[in-house]
């Protein structure tokens, strides 16, 4: 298994470009997450979805769009970047919750995003 | 909504002692309480966890314990080695709830 893999690792982006950062995971898990993390902070929730369909926002959806067409692709969309959404982003994905192994969020390897 | 706070933000020990970390967590409907390792430059991993069912949980060098009445929950390393070193970083949440908020994180560093 890759497990949770993202692309692009980096980009640099232009103020008010637009770009969409992948995210797959072949586990079969229901539930994927985005997270912003800035430097020397904690993981920040953008949105998370528990399944094909279905998406809720998190603590910090403004200026992102998501969509889950299918089990294993949780996209996430910058539509007009700007200065403050330069952070690196990390996709997740986990089991609905389950007795033995808990919430396990299994994470991506990032995207280092810088918007200048 | 809940908030995580964590403290100390940065930890230096010697190899060998042990590395204590706190965590509070404002929401009392909170019952999920995950632990991630963050090494330079790789993804978060999950550690440990507990449920507020229980008030301690150990695995080898690490364990966490839990105190609901003041809301707060510490990770405890033992025997530090240098491949500790890493930011640490609480989570809580409701365990069917995925959304899950994360404390700042602790950069821990083991000197050798």
């Amino acid at each position: 298994n890759a497990g949770v893999t993202q692309t692009p690792k980096f980009r640099i982006l232009k103020i008010g470009q637009s770009m969409t950062l992948q995210c797959t995971q072949d586990m079969n898990h229901n539930y994927m997450y985005w997270y912003r993390q800035d430097p020397g902070m904690g993981l920040k929730l953008i949105y998370y979805s528990v399944g094909a369909g279905i998406t809720d926002k998190g603590e910090v959806p403004n200026g992102y769009n998501v969509s889950r067409s299918t089990t294993e692709d949780f996209p996430l969309r910058l539509e007009l970047a700007a200065p403050s959404q330069t952070s690196v982003y990390f996709c997740a994905s986990s089991y609905q919750y389950r007795a033995l192994s808990g919430n396990e969020q299994f994470f991506g390897p990032g995207t280092r995003l810088t918007v200048l | 909504g809940e908030n995580v706070e964590q403290h100390p933000s940065t930890l230096s020990v010697q190899e060998g002692d042990s590395a204590v970390i706190k965590c509070t967590y404002s929401d009392s409907a909170s019952n999920y309480f995950p632990w991630y390792k963050q090494e330079l430059g790789k993804r978060p991993q999950l550690i440990i966890d507990i449920r507020s069912n229980v008030g301690e949980k150990k695995d080898q060098r690490i364990a966490v314990t839990l105190n609901k009445t003041a809301k707060h929950f510490s990770l405890h390393i033992t025997e530090t080695q240098p491949e500790d070193s890493a930011v640490y970083f609480c989570a809580a949440s409701l365990y069917n709830n995925n959304d899950m908020r994360f404390g700042a994180g602790t950069r821990l560093t083991v000197k050798p």
